[in-house]
Parts: structure tokens; sequence; C-alpha cells
């Protein structure tokens, strides 16, 4: 059974950093493409990012690209999110999620991150 | 980047209904659309890939069609387990979402 579980989540003053680890089990995680989506209490989706087999290609959403860093460790079938210079539209429920066929067919339950003083 | 509007944005059925949800890309995306549920609290599934290909273990009621920027998701005889968000995503280019359809029961 594929699984994907978040941590590293909570509350998180404004500017700070904050990194999320997604720890895989249940297929061969080093043969997957793996993303990260967030969503913003009551809103839509949006993706974060993804990153490749052996991290030689990592890409991101435009507007994120300066703040938050993809990163995986395929010995311990990790995925991680370093984020920084928080703000409050960083608020959401961070989802760990793999990419099959270009798609995220396998989903983790999410993590929140709240950022407030 | 590519923009995905979904309608409607929200929707209310009656039990063993049809219902139809649409998406609209800004450019054509080349059969390159996902759609996903999401239930109340809980992470979003994978329903469609490929614009009609169904994900391993979704029910048959549930389907999609459509090309070029239009796209629909169609759920057959609508069952109270359906109620839920509905998105759809695009993976032409780089991934971009519908804002989403919340369906509920009448």
């Amino acid at each position: 059974e594929v699984k994907l579980v978040e941590s590293g989540g909570g509350l998180v003053q404004p500017g700070r950093s904050l990194k999320l680890s997604c720890a895989a089990s249940g297929f061969s995680f080093n043969d997957y493409w793996m993303g990260w989506v967030r969503q913003a209490p009551g809103k839509g989706l949006e993706w974060i990012g993804e990153i490749n087999q052996d991290s030689s290609t990592i890409n991101y959403t435009p507007s994120l690209k300066d703040k938050f860093t993809i990163s995986r460790d395929n010995a311990q079938n990790t995925l991680y999110l370093q984020m920084s210079k928080l703000g409050s539209e960083d608020t959401a429920i961070y989802y760990c999620a793999r990419v099959g066929g270009a798609t995220f067919d396998y989903w983790g339950q999410g993590v929140m991150v709240t950022v407030s003083s | 980047d590519i923009q995905m509007t979904q309608s409607p944005a929200s929707l209310s059925a009656s039990l063993g209904e049809t219902v139809t949800i649409e998406c609209r890309a800004s450019e054509d995306i080349y059969n390159g659309l996902a759609w996903y549920q999401q239930k109340p609290g809980k992470s979003p599934q994978l329903l469609i890939y490929n614009a009609n290909s169904l994900h391993t273990g979704v029910p048959s009621r549930f389907s999609g069609s459509g090309s070029g920027t239009q796209y629909s998701l169609k759920i057959n005889s609508l069952q109270s387990e359906d109620v839920a968000s509905y998105f759809c995503q695009q993976y032409y280019d780089y991934p971009t979402f519908g804002g989403g359809t919340k369906l509920e029961l009448k």
C-alpha cells in the first residue's frame, strides 16, 4: 500500500523558516518523481514543485522558487520541503504527492503550517 | 502559465442523478488533464488522468471526456459518498488547478 506521511508543520512566526518532511513507503521511492502541493484554508490547490528520481531536475512554480527548496533522500525514502521567509500567505495545508504518469496519483494526509506572530 | 477555469463553483444534485463538471483551459493542453476528488478534511484523490482514463479503483460511474481546451467530468447515478469537492488539473505545462466544484446533495 502506498503511504505518504508528512511531518514538521506547526505555528511559525513571519519571516522564519520551516522544513517539512514526507516519509514514503509501500513503493519503490527512488523510481518516482515526487511533488508538493498546498491548499490555503478554504481555498483551491496550488502546485509548489517537483523533483525527479536522482534530484538532478527540480521544478518550481515561479512565484515560490526563491523561497522554497525541494530535496529528497532516497536512502531514507523521504522527501523534504524547506521553506524560508514565510509570510501569512504561506498559511496552508501542505501535501506531498507521488507523481505517476505526470499526475499526482497518491497524496499524503497533509500537514498544517500556520504563519502568525 | 495555463489558467484553468472550472464550472460551476458549487452544485446541488439528488441521489441517482447524473452530474457534469466542466473545466476550460486558457490554451490547448492536449488531453494533459486530471480530475481529483477531495472529501471534507481529506487529501485529494486521483479519479481521472489523460482526460478520460480511470485511475485504479475508481468506480466506473466516473468518466472524463474532452479535448483541446474543454474538458468535463461526469458522475453517473450520484451516490452519497460522492459528496466532495472536485478539481481539474492540467499537466501539459507546469501544473495548475481549477478553482474547484463543491458537490452537495439536494
